[in-house]
């Protein structure tokens, strides 16, 4: 079965400085990616996804993913981050011709003032 | 509807009632999910309904725990006896899983808490 890996389970920047929040899967099968942001209180909201294509995805919020097909990774950036980016967020695959999607346990990114 | 609903909202029950937990998908999509998010924490899968084949129930942590999905529409998650360490938010998401069109939209979840 798929799986996803999310190493950290707590990132901080600074207002204005990069950020990235790292994924890395495990499937058997062509992957399709996704990141999701939950803020507080709140459900899990789609941010982006790779089907194929273009290895860089861009979503919302400024948000953009690069899938590594090599290194099995997919890391979520954003080139300048905002204090209103501080949520948690998740990282997920399912497989071509599958539903059945899995998430990491999540990684809280706060990005302070 | 326009997107995932799910009741009730929030949940109080005493240790050891039974409880059923529903979600309405978007219409057209057909494969449902439902996950458990401990507080803080990250996503647990549940179970997985796509269309009319059997359910992935390799997620549902016992036998007291139960979901089924009627017409290929709404779900309902079903858990007996309460435990616990069962309070959690519960949360169902929907996807149409054909071509591109492949994410899932979540509800706001139900927020249980027992007693």
């Amino acid at each position: 079965a798929q799986s996803v890996a999310q190493p950290e389970d707590q990132v901080n920047v600074a207002e204005g400085n990069p950020l990235t929040v790292k994924c890395t899967y495990s499937v058997s099968g062509n992957p399709y990616l996704f990141w999701y942001v939950q803020y507080p209180n709140r459900g899990l909201q789609f941010l982006l996804k790779y089907i194929t294509g273009d290895n860089l995805v861009k979503g919302s919020y400024g948000f953009e993913a690069e899938f590594n097909k090599s290194q099995t990774s997919f890391h979520l950036k954003k080139p300048s981050a905002l204090v209103s980016d501080s949520a948690l967020y998740f990282c997920a695959v399912r497989v071509y011709n599958n539903n059945d999607m899995r998430f990491g346990a999540g990684t809280r990114l706060t990005v302070k003032p | 509807g326009a997107g995932v609903s799910q009741s009730p909202s929030n949940k109080v029950t005493e240790k050891g009632k039974d409880v059923e937990l529903r979600c309405d998908p978007i219409s057209g999509h057909t494969a449902l999910y439902w996950y458990r998010q401990s507080l803080g924490q990250g996503l647990e899968f549940l179970i997985y309904f796509q269309g009319n084949s059997a359910p992935d129930k390799s997620g549902l942590p016992s036998d007291r725990f139960s979901a089924e999905r009627t017409g290929g529409s709404v779900s309902t998650l079903t858990i007996q006896r309460t435990q616990q360490e069962d309070s959690a938010v519960y949360l169902c998401a929907s996807s149409l899983g054909r071509g591109r069109n492949t994410e899932a939209f979540f509800g706001q979840g139900t927020r249980l808490t027992v007693v």
